[in-house]
């Protein structure tokens, strides 16, 4: 398996634009995840689906983000409209089992910058 | 919800030298605490995990101990060597069934 396949690495935008981060699980994992990380605060969960099911998403920042999962072997995180404060590094990362019970896979990462 | 300290946020360790890393977690229910390291630029990678039932595992120079009781487990990495230099993560799951992760430590071993 290739592992955890997230798009594109490396986006560079103004603010106010829209931007949407991809992500391709691992086949078989059930359990997805979107983290942020930033110098600041470290890895912060913003959302997670179970069986492509929003589980918690008590992390998601404001209205402005919103995350998907329209099937097994696809997710997309969606800023709109972007602000600076929105840079850094996206993650997504899968498991198997519900709330990761297994180990967590990460992605290389999606690094936003937003002018 | 759970809530991860992690301490200290950077630590030095001459090559050679043992290495040890510390996390509190606030969840009595948490039963499952892996640690990540992180190099710069990448992706972090699950180095070693332990689950409530055990009070110790190792894996070659590395070794993770827990203590359920004060709520605390470490990481231990013994004979470092340059290519231990990362930012290590702790994190816990607990009755909300997530990982929470620490705020990281940045390990660098000094040739």
């Amino acid at each position: 398996d290739a592992g955890v396949i997230q798009s594109p690495r490396h986006e560079v935008t103004e603010m106010g634009q829209e931007v949407t981060l991809r992500c391709k699980p691992i086949s078989g994992h059930n359990s997805l995840f979107w983290y942020r990380q930033t110098m600041m605060r470290g890895l912060e969960l913003l959302i997670y689906f179970n069986n492509n099911v929003p589980i918690d998403d008590s992390g998601m920042p404001e209205d402005r983000f919103s995350a998907k999962m329209p099937n097994a072997s696809f997710s997309t995180l969606k800023i709109q409209p972007s602000e600076p404060r929105d840079s850094a590094v996206y993650f997504c990362a899968s498991s198997w089992g519900r709330g990761g019970t297994g180990e967590l896979f990460f992605g290389e990462g999606s690094r936003l910058t937003v002018l | 919800g759970e809530n991860v300290e992690q301490h200290p946020s950077t630590l030095s360790v001459q090559e050679g030298d043992s290495a040890v890393i510390k996390c509190t977690y606030s969840d009595s229910a948490s039963n499952y605490f892996p640690w990540y390291k992180q190099e710069l630029g990448k992706r972090p990678q699950l180095i070693i995990d332990i689950r409530s039932n055990v009070g110790e595992k190792k894996d070659q120079r590395i070794a993770v101990t827990l203590n359920k009781t004060a709520k605390h487990f470490s990481l231990h990495i013994t004979e470092t060597q340059p290519e231990d230099s990362a930012v290590y993560f702790c994190a816990a799951r607990g009755s909300a069934r997530q990982l929470t992760f620490g705020s990281g430590t940045q390990l660098t071993v000094l040739p």
